[in-house]
């Protein structure tokens, strides 16, 4: 059974500052795996998605690698800002359509 | 492109009474699943459709939780009788066929009081 972790639970940082957030899964048969984020009281907007046969998306500011053999994503937040304070959620899409959440890191970004 | 909509938001109830979210959709979307989302942690799925067939209720209690999609479009999704452990965020999420991105509707707030 896949299980998917994410550490940490929750990140505070000052404004400006380059952040990671990590991921971890138990099964590599994964078909690609995706960052969500989730503000409060709204549903989850996925961020990226990087296939199974690629290390790394960029989108903006926002960088996501994967190590499928190792069973790891990291997501980069450069020069974050307030703006970015949420939840980031991890899935990864596994057969018959279904994805298998973490259970999240919480970010605060002070001003 | 109208998202995934969700009603009610907000639910309040008392233990044992019956509840009911309603989930409609992206237009088109074959893909049709509920998630429940309890504080702190991550979605788990609870039932997924393909257009009016269930493909996965492995994870619903189906001692007091029903789900149905009639004519492959809008969903509705049933508790009864609600325990307080069921208080959490119920999400409704669709896919377009040979597709992998899921999109999310704002989720409807159980408390069960």
């Amino acid at each position: 059974k896949q299980e998917v972790t994410q550490i940490p639970a929750a990140l505070s940082v000052p404004e400006g500052e380059n952040l990671v957030l990590n991921c971890s899964f138990t099964d590599s048969a994964i078909y690609n795996l995706q960052w969500f984020r989730q503000d409060p009281g709204k549903g989850l907007t996925s961020l990226l998605l990087i296939q199974s046969s690629q290390r790394e998306q960029t989108s903006g500011r926002l960088n996501a690698s994967l190590d499928k053999s190792s069973g790891r994503s990291t997501l980069y937040i450069a020069a974050s800002q307030p703006g970015d304070s949420a939840t980031y959620l991890c899935a990864v899409f596994q057969g018959a359509q279904k994805l298998v959440f973490g259970q999240g890191t919480r970010l605060t970004i002070n001003p | 492109e109208a998202g995934v909509a969700q009603s009610p938001r907000y639910k309040i109830i008392e233990k044992r009474q019956s509840v009911a979210f309603w989930c409609n959709p992206i237009s088109g979307h074959a893909t049709l699943y509920w998630y429940q989302q309890i504080l702190g942690q991550g979605p788990k799925l609870l039932i997924q459709f393909q257009n009016n067939g269930v493909v996965d209720d492995s994870q619903l209690p189906k001692d007091r939780f029903s789900a149905e999609r009639l004519k492959g479009v809008d969903s509705t999704l049933k508790i009864q009788p609600a325990k307080l452990e069921d208080s959490a965020v119920y999400l409704c999420a669709s896919m377009a066929a040979g597709a992998e991105t899921q999109y999310f509707g704002p989720g409807t707030r159980l408390l069960v009081l």
